[in-house]
């Protein structure tokens, strides 16, 4: 299965603050990444598919860019609301579907 | 709207064969462009993707819980099955199933989960 790697694991911020998450593929999965935000208790919720499509109804903060191998997410300013744990999925479907291991956005 | 829950037991013995249900509305999957998946999510840890049927039949299974998995449609119930075989407590977790569409298969709907407790 292709591996998708996420840096960093933890993430301190403040509100206000630009952030961005990285997610690596082990191959080129082209524009088939999809980024979640799960927070606890919750199931996780699409924020932008085909690297950087923002889900309808998701705030314009949230950005994402990226194809091939390396994609990132960002924050452009941190709500509240935003402190979460953030998901890459690549969706390839010559292959099966796998997560990156997470990124929890902590409040500093 | 796209709705989806999932159903079956909360509690499994190791050894034991796991089904779980997924009863949807909203989409057809008799219709092109459609999917459904399920992931799990054990206690604390990060989502683990398990098994997709697309609307023609097809199916895709994470590589190293392939020789455990079986997912299945029926179309005319609106419902998916997925079972896993040879259940251990390191399988306890919070499974999903969730939707995936637009032709191009994103995931954009989950259900709520359920969680599935492993243990003698």
């Amino acid at each position: 299965d292709i591996q998708m790697t996420q840096s960093p694991s933890t993430l301190s911020a403040s509100v206000g603050d630009r952030v961005t998450i990285t997610c690596r593929a082990s191959q080129s999965i082209g524009p088939w990444l999809a980024w979640y935000q799960q927070k606890p208790g919750k199931a996780p919720k699409l924020l932008i598919y085909k690297a950087s499509n923002l889900e309808s109804g998701v705030p314009s903060r949230f950005s994402g860019s990226g194809s091939g191998v390396e994609f990132t997410l960002t924050i452009s300013s941190l709500q509240p609301d935003d402190f979460a744990t953030y998901y890459c999925q690549q969706y390839n479907s010559r292959f099966p579907y796998t997560f990156g291991q997470g990124t929890k956005l902590e409040i500093k | 709207q796209i709705t989806l829950k999932e159903s079956g037991p909360t509690l499994v013995k190791p050894t034991q064969t796991l089904t779980l249900t997924c009863t949807f509305s909203g989409f057809s999957l008799r219709s092109s462009g459609e999917a459904v998946g399920w992931i799990r999510q054990p206690p604390g840890k990060a989502l683990e993707w398990l098994a997709l049927i697309y609307w023609d039949g097809d199916k895709r299974y994470s590589s190293s819980l392939k020789s455990r998995l079986t997912i299945t449609k029926d179309t005319s119930n609106n419902q998916v099955v997925l079972t896993m075989t040879n259940m251990d407590p390191v399988d306890t977790a919070t499974y999903y199933c969730a939707h995936g569409g637009a032709s191009d298969y994103r995931i954009d709907s989950w259900g709520q989960g359920t969680l599935v407790t492993v243990s003698s």
